[in-house]
């Protein structure tokens, strides 16, 4: 069965600062995606980035983005120029790439708070 | 256009009582999902309709729960003889059946059972 594991419950971060939020996964899979949602307040999971476990090249979308190291099974996220609507919890997600369910496999999550 | 709506917005209930929680998936997303949100977890997956049937429903915990989609649109979840445990709150997401298959959430239902 696959796991997802975020170490840090809590960060916080300076607007205009950069933070990077970690996740580790553990897989037998070899093809698969990788997820990183924010959840306000509102309850609402909002799809932040995704990585393709085959493409070696780094997801990044405007201020977001990812360090995939594969052989490590470590997906972190770094916002850059934090922003107070960053403000969230953020949850690393794993899929299976094909076959069987297409079901989402999440971390505890990490509550990010941004600070003015 | 519209996205999942997920109705009611807040449950209470007793313990021991039937409850039925909706969703309104996105127009035209053949695959829908439901998954439970206790308080300081990340969801967990409860059960997975391609279309009509229920492809995987792995996630359920326990036979007091069971979900519907009779038309391959709107979806149900039914809870049996609730328990305070199942406080939480339910979210369902829809997509499409695509390469990418961005799963799109809903807002939830809080349930708690008193």
């Amino acid at each position: 069965a696959q796991t997802v594991t975020q170490s840090q419950p809590e960060m916080s971060v300076q607007e205009a600062e950069t933070v990077t939020l970690s996740c580790t996964y553990d897989t037998s899979e070899s093809d698969y995606y990788l997820f990183w949602y924010k959840q306000p307040p509102s309850r609402q999971m909002i799809l932040v980035i995704r990585q393709e476990a085959y493409k070696q090249q780094n997801a990044t979308e405007n201020r977001f983005s990812v360090n995939f190291q594969k052989a490590a099974k470590s997906f972190s996220l770094k916002i850059s120029d934090s922003q107070l609507g960053d403000a969230a919890m953020y949850f690393c997600a794993f899929r299976r790439s094909q076959g069987g369910s297409e079901k989402l496999v999440f971390g505890k999550g990490t509550k990010l708070t941004v600070n003015p | 256009g519209a996205g999942v709506s997920q109705t009611p917005s807040n449950k209470v209930t007793e313990k021991g009582k039937y409850v039925e929680l909706r969703c309104d998936p996105i127009s035209g997303h053949t695959a829908l999902y439901w998954y439970r949100q206790s308080l300081g977890q990340g969801p967990e997956f409860l059960i997975y309709f391609q279309g009509t049937g229920a492809a995987d429903d792995s996630g359920l915990p326990n036979d007091r729960f069971f979900a519907v989609r009779p038309e391959g649109s709107v979806s149900t979840l039914k809870i049996q003889r609730t328990e305070r445990g199942d406080s939480a709150v339910y979210l369902c997401a829809s997509s499409l059946q695509s390469q990418y298959n961005e799963q799109f959430f809903g807002p939830g239902t809080r349930l708690t059972v008193l």
